[in-house]
């Protein structure tokens, strides 16, 4: 089975704090998201990668980057943590392009105080 | 902007058949229809997906009107543990990189 895995599942932060969320796949996966999900507003895309150094930006990238050096590893940073960034974030896993058969991680929920 | 319409909320007795519609009008061309879940507090997970034949796996059924433009997602005989939301996705290109979730279903399935 593909696995997607979170580094944390929470995580408490300061204000102003640099935040690094990471993700591991174990299938060779081109693909990989991030996502954060709010009360209301379900599942937005906040950066993606389809291949090793290769990003684009999703739906909402403001506040955040991402890194992409290794193909099993997808990192989203939070240079400056704002407490309006404190959400459950997803990272996400697909074979290829056009291939959306994607598996999920548990999520980390992050806390911005 | 999202290109799927579902209705916001449905509600379904244990062992019933659960019928999710989705509309999907612009889909054109290769572009296929893709469903996931979401249970409570968990990440989503694929179900299903399809170009214009009607699918059928371990999960669910989905049923894609001729035209193409609506789909229908059934889970045959539901139980609790089908109580999620549930998301369609699409139209989505062979080529395409991006995977964008919209509001999805909560099904409530009722004992």
């Amino acid at each position: 089975d593909v696995k997607v895995t979170q580094s944390s599942r929470y995580l408490v932060k300061r204000t102003g704090e640099k935040v690094f969320l990471e993700c591991v796949q174990d299938m060779d996966h081109e693909n990989m998201f991030w996502y954060r999900q709010d009360p209301g507003l379900g599942l937005r895309l906040i950066y993606f990668s389809y291949d090793v150094k290769m990003k684009e930006k999703g739906d909402i990238p403001e506040g955040y980057s991402v890194s992409r050096e290794k193909k099993e590893r997808f990192s989203l940073i939070l240079e400056s943590a704002s407490t309006n960034q404190t959400s459950m974030y997803l990272c996400a896993s697909s074979l290829r392009p056009g291939n959306t058969e994607a598996f999920f991680g548990q999520g980390t929920r992050l806390t911005v105080v | 902007d999202a290109k799927t319409t579902q209705p916001p909320s449905m509600d379904c007795a244990e062992g019933r058949a659960a019928n999710l519609p989705c509309n999907h009008s612009t889909i054109s061309g290769n572009e296929y229809v893709y469903w996931y879940r979401q249970i409570h507090s968990q990440g989503p997970q694929y179900i299903i997906h399809g170009l214009k034949n009607n699918e059928t796996n371990e999960m669910a059924s989905l049923i894609i009107t001729e035209d193409r433009k609506s789909s229908t997602l059934i889970l045959p005989h539901a139980t609790l543990r089908d109580t999620a939301v549930y998301y369609c996705i699409g139209p989505i290109s062979g080529s395409a990189r991006q995977l964008t979730f919209g509001s999805g279903t909560q099904l409530t399935v009722l004992p």
